[in-house]
């Protein structure tokens, strides 16, 4: 079963880069790599998602090891308002897992 | 505005009662899901249908059902077989499976 497994919480100072793990040592080869997040009470929102090169857009960077079997996000500059649970998905399995609660702080 | 749509956004129902969460989506997706997260929670799939006429269970889907008649709805039936209904109910779609999931609002249903 094609799992990803995250932390269960992390803090970040604000205007630090925060860097969010994810192991998915199951995932196969053409299976991409997804990530979320959700603000409480809302529906998750698309960050970024990669297959084996990183990728960069305006939210977020996001690293693959060379192995694919984790990968990094990376928020570059974190703000208050980045506080949310964050969540690694193998899209072809469409299991969401319990995340990453990213606390963001003065 | 193009987007999932979810009604009601709060609900309440008695123990015992069929109730009906509609999700519309004008994105023009063929895949369209259904998720339940409880608090402090991660989300569950109960259904999701890649194309109209077509559905499959997921990962919790006794006591639920739905219906994909037309490609832009996807509702959820919450039965009253379902053992503990109370929790926040997300509907989703994307143009395939695979693809980028977008979400709506979700709605939280109540049972007393």
């Amino acid at each position: 079963d094609a799992k990803t497994t995250q932390p269960t919480s992390m803090d970040c100072a604000e205007g630090r880069a925060a860097n969010l793990p994810c192991n998915h040592s199951t995932i196969s080869g053409n299976e991409y790599v997804y990530w979320y997040r959700q603000i409480h009470s809302q529906g998750p929102q698309y960050i970024i998602h990669g297959l084996k090169n990183n990728e960069t857009n305006e939210m977020a960077s996001l690293i693959i090891t060379e192995d694919r079997k984790s990968s990094t996000l990376i928020l570059p500059h974190a703000t208050l308002r980045d506080t949310a649970v964050y969540y690694c998905v193998n899209a072809s399995k469409l299991t969401f897992g319990t995340g990453t609660r990213l606390q963001v702080t003065l | 505005d193009g987007g999932i749509t979810q009604s009601p956004k709060y609900l309440f129902r008695k123990e015992g009662q069929n109730v009906t969460l509609s999700c519309e989506q004008n994105l023009n997706h063929d895949a369209m899901y259904w998720y339940r997260q409880d608090p402090g929670q991660g989300l569950r799939l109960i259904y999701y249908s890649q194309i109209v006429n077509d559905f499959q269970k997921g990962d919790i889907a006794e006591g639920y059902s739905v219906s994909r008649e037309k490609k832009e709805s996807f509702p959820l039936t919450v039965t009253s077989a379902q053992k503990n209904p109370t929790a926040f109910y997300l509907c989703a779609s994307s143009a395939q499976s695979g693809n980028t999931i977008y979400f709506g609002e979700g709605s939280w249903l109540t049972v007393v």
